[in-house]
């Protein structure tokens, strides 16, 4: 089965900073790759997906890049405020052959020091 | 805007007992799922459920669990005789399935003592 690993576990940046945290899968028919926001003790969120037939995506302060040859994808936040502190997991699935089980990494700790 | 809704909140309950986690997913959704995260842990699949049968499960859904739509708008997960190790939040999430977006719940905290 499909296999998601996530880098680093923990990032710790400076508010206006940068933030970049990248995935790896192991299945090559994984076609979905959504990001999700999770604060404490709250549900997931999704902030970006991607699909494989595109390699980058923004949507204003966040953007997703997916290498399909390499398999792996990676979630860039600039500029980056503390509300932006949260645990954020990616995540893989196969949208319209199985009905989309999405199979999620580690998680990443970001914390955005003001 | 539509929101995927659980209840309770937390549960909390003896080794051994049967729980029903309940949830509402958004109404147009035809896809529903159930995760799982144990604390500190990622998100794990657990099932999920399309046109009244199960489509796909993983290897923690065993025979101690079941999922039911018994109405029109309610999704529930039974665990039969629950474990110290089924202590998890638990997460519902639907989807539309012309798009692969899932929408989660605020999910239910189940503690076994």
């Amino acid at each position: 089965g499909e296999n998601v690993e996530q880098h680093p576990s923990t990032l710790s940046v400076q508010e206006g900073d940068s933030a970049v945290i990248k995935c790896t899968y192991s299945d090559s028919a994984s076609n979905y790759f959504p990001w999700y926001k999770q604060e404490l003790g709250k549900r997931p969120q999704l902030i970006i997906d991607i699909r494989s037939n595109v390699g980058e995506k923004k949507d204003q302060r966040i953007a997703v890049t997916l290498n399909k040859t390499a398999k792996h994808f990676s979630l860039h936040i600039t500029e980056t405020q503390p509300e932006d502190s949260a645990v954020y997991f990616c995540a893989a699935s196969r949208y319209g052959t199985s009905y989309g089980k999405l199979t999620f990494g580690q998680g990443t700790i970001l914390t955005v020091h003001p | 805007e539509p929101e995927v809704t659980q209840t309770p909140s937390h549960q909390v309950t003896q080794m051994g007992q049967e729980v029903i986690l309940r949830c509402v997913p958004i109404s147009n959704h035809l896809y529903f799922y159930w995760y799982r995260q144990i604390l500190g842990q990622k998100v794990e699949f657990l099932v999920s459920f399309y046109n009244n049968e199960i489509s796909e499960k993983s290897e923690i859904f065993d025979d101690q669990f079941s999922v039911e739509r018994p109405d029109g708008s309610n999704f529930t997960l039974k665990i039969r005789s629950t474990k110290l190790e089924d202590s998890a939040m638990y997460f519902c999430a639907s989807s539309t399935g012309t798009s692969n977006e899932q929408f989660f719940g605020p999910g239910t905290r189940l503690t076994v003592l």
